[in-house]
């Protein structure tokens, strides 16, 4: 099992450009979650999904939009990059809301 | 939005020393969980608390849910090279979303 993983690994936007990050899961996870990390911040949560066709937005979901067409992927977009937006973006899985969450290894993003 | 307190910082120790760190939360919490996060990876879970008052341990970690469900703490013995990154705690209330904490950043001093 390959986990959780993310794509790309790292990015470079201009202001006003559109970009699209992708987790993908194959541990059959019902719950997806995409975080934001920022020094001295800790992980803050954008946008989650509790199953296939579902999402709901986190603490700061401002600026993003996500997709759940297919259960095992959760797709994170940015339709017009701010440099606010420069971040390390996690995806996350869990099987329940309220069991473990399995973390991706990270998108690193510069908005230029 | 909420966050945990966590302290300190940053710790720099050298090899073979012992370390503690804590969360503090103004809210309870019914899970405390507390993950490591490598450079350039994603976190990791390390221990997972249930109940109040829980002490568990993980090899050379140790980890306790504290009585008041407000903090939480763990400690690292005999540390290693290994060891080094940044570790979280989180808090979590039912099926609410989880709360973490700002990270406490170990570095070891060869």
């Amino acid at each position: 099992n390959a986990g959780v993983t993310q794509t790309p690994k790292f990015r470079v936007l201009k202001t006003g450009q559109s970009m699209t990050l992708l987790c993908a899961q194959d541990m059959n996870h019902e719950y997806m979650y995409w975080y934001r990390q920022d020094p001295g911040m800790g992980l803050r949560l954008i946008h989650y999904s509790v199953g296939e066709g579902t999402t709901a937005k986190g603490e700061v979901p401002d600026g993003y939009n996500v997709s759940r067409l297919k259960k095992q992927n959760f797709l994170l977009g940015l339709e017009s990059a701010a440099p606010s937006q420069t971040s390390v973006y996690f995806c996350a899985s869990a099987n329940t809301g309220e069991e473990t969450q399995y973390f991706g290894p990270g998108t690193r993003l510069l908005v230029l | 939005g909420q966050q945990l307190n966590q302290s300190p910082q940053s710790m720099f120790i050298q090899e073979g020393e012992d370390v503690s760190m804590n969360c503090t939360s103004s809210s309870i919490f019914n899970t405390w969980l507390w993950y490591k996060q490598d450079p350039g990876e994603g976190p990791v879970l390390l221990i997972a608390l249930y109940k109040a008052g829980e002490l568990t341990s993980n090899g050379r970690l140790t980890a306790q849910f504290g009585i008041t469900r407000k903090d939480s703490f763990l400690n690292i013995s005999a540390s290693i090279p290994s060891d080094v990154g940044i570790y979280f705690c989180a808090g979590q209330r039912g099926n609410e979303k989880l709360t973490f904490g700002t990270g406490t950043r170990l570095t070891i001093i060869p």
